[in-house]
């Protein structure tokens, strides 16, 4: 089954301690991109990705960081995760590198509490 | 950078009735999604539609690009048709979703 799987799909931790969200897609897909969903914010992007070792800034990228070592894998990492960083994550790819041109698929979500 | 407005906001329908939700966007696009965001929080992929007019069931969309906007049907509505539904189309950076603020749908028994 085509899937974009995240994990964890929920999380609660604490202030600066480094943690990883993994996204994994089964579609060869050349483009992947990261979304934090807040209320009365929406979604917006946070970084994507046109191809491995390709990597670029979203709207939203402070305080975050990712790769791209694999075409299938695009983790999400929080160096020094805060407060303010709590959301609800989305992954999603398409298999274009010329994404505007391609639906995109997203994950099921990950719900990132941090106290 | 590209608006997108959805109508309306909030919407009650029972059981069977039909729906019309909107999306208007401020300018050209190459890429217009129409999604389901379920109550617990998934985004579900209904419909590519820069333009034209697709069926998916008792579900269709319509997008008249030329004019800047799309219309999502939802026809014998069901309670498990309740949730968050987004319009998002391309805009800024490549491949960058921009998403409306949303129609909530609530679908009583």
């Amino acid at each position: 089954e085509a899937q974009v799987t995240q994990n964890p799909r929920y999380l609660i931790t604490v202030t600066g301690k480094k943690l990883t969200v993994t996204c994994s897609q089964n579609m060869n897909h050349e483009y992947m991109s990261w979304y934090r969903q807040d209320p009365g914010l929406g979604l917006r992007q946070i970084y994507y990705s046109m191809n491995v070792e390709v990597t670029d800034k979203g709207d939203v990228p402070e305080g975050y960081k990712v790769s791209r070592k694999e075409k299938r894998n695009f983790p999400l990492i929080l160096e020094s995760p805060s407060p303010n960083q709590t959301s609800l994550y989305f992954c999603a790819s398409s298999s274009s590198d010329i994404a505007d041109y391609q639906p995109q698929h997203f994950g099921d979500g990950t719900r990132l509490s941090i106290l | 950078g590209i608006q997108v407005e959805q109508s309306p906001p909030d919407l009650i329908l029972q059981e069977g009735a039909n729906s019309t939700l909107r999306c208007n966007f401020s300018d050209s696009v190459n890429n217009l999604q129409w999604f389901h965001q379920n109550p617990w929080g998934q985004l579900i992929n209904l419909f590519y539609i820069p333009s034209g007019t697709k069926q998916n069931g008792r579900l269709s969309a319509t997008t008249v690009a030329t004019e800047r906007y799309s219309l999502l049907y939802i026809s014998s509505s069901q309670t498990t048709d309740s949730g968050v539904y987004f319009c998002a189309v391309n805009g800024g950076s490549q491949g960058n979703l921009i998403f409306g603020k949303g129609t909530k749908l609530s679908v009583k028994p």
